[in-house]
């Protein structure tokens, strides 16, 4: 079956524009993680869902960054004011309740 | 807090040659260790996993075991191929679901 997928593959924004990630996650898995990876790093959790619930969002650096899952499914990773900073892949892994997480390729964001 | 560390790479193998990758982990309950890998243009996959003290995890001729007394799950291979080549990525859980990784060991294996 289909696994995880994102988009945009890639993404330039310049500074101070804002930026939508979306995950669409396998479809019926509860649970939605968000990453960051920064270039050389391994990724850095940012934040979780289960269905709609935001669970976990200690994770993400700035109040700039939000996330949502409206309707228990796809998510969207949204950056307000974007910063050199924020350059990263921005990956997206989706699991049943517990258990492995599967991970979509990954959105590289660069900011210029 | 609770991290993950990893032998800096990269590493670079001649093909059959004998793999490790250290993974030491810092951890204030009982987590669960796994293995990922991420081929070149392609996502984290799990490679392997183990849950409890003294398990072994063991995918595609890979091994790591859960060492306690370490605070170790060092990845081994006997016999490297050129197709094993990708970035490796040892990583903890706690209880709940937030994975704390490391900061990948890049492979290199040439013929």
């Amino acid at each position: 079956g289909a696994g995880v997928s994102q988009s945009p593959r890639y993404k330039v924004a310049k500074r101070g524009q804002d930026v939508a990630l979306r995950c669409d996650p396998i479809s019926g898995h509860v649970s939605l993680f968000w990453y960051q990876q920064a270039l050389g790093q391994g990724p850095e959790f940012l934040t979780y869902f289960q269905n709609e619930a935001q669970l976990d969002k200690s994770g993400l650096p700035s109040d700039r960054f939000f996330a949502e899952r409206p309707e228990g499914s796809v998510s969207t990773l949204k950056i307000q004011r974007t910063q050199q900073e924020d350059s990263a892949v921005y990956l997206c892994a989706s699991s049943l309740v517990t258990g492995q997480q599967y991970f979509g390729p990954g959105t590289r964001l660069t900011v210029t | 807090g609770d991290s993950v560390t990893q032998m800096e790479g990269p590493v670079t193998l001649s093909e059959e040659a004998f793999l490790t990758i250290n993974c030491t982990y810092t951890a204030t309950g009982y987590p669960s260790l796994f293995w990922y890998v991420q081929y070149p243009g392609e996502g984290l996959q799990l490679l392997l996993k183990a849950t409890k003290a003294d398990d072994k995890g063991s995918n595609k001729g890979f091994e790591a075991t859960y060492r306690k007394e370490t605070t170790s799950f060092h990845l081994e291979k006997g016999s490297v191929q050129v197709s094993d080549s990708a970035v490796y990525f040892c990583a903890l859980r706690l209880t709940g679901n937030q994975f704390y990784f490391g900061t990948g060991t890049s492979l290199t294996v040439i013929p």
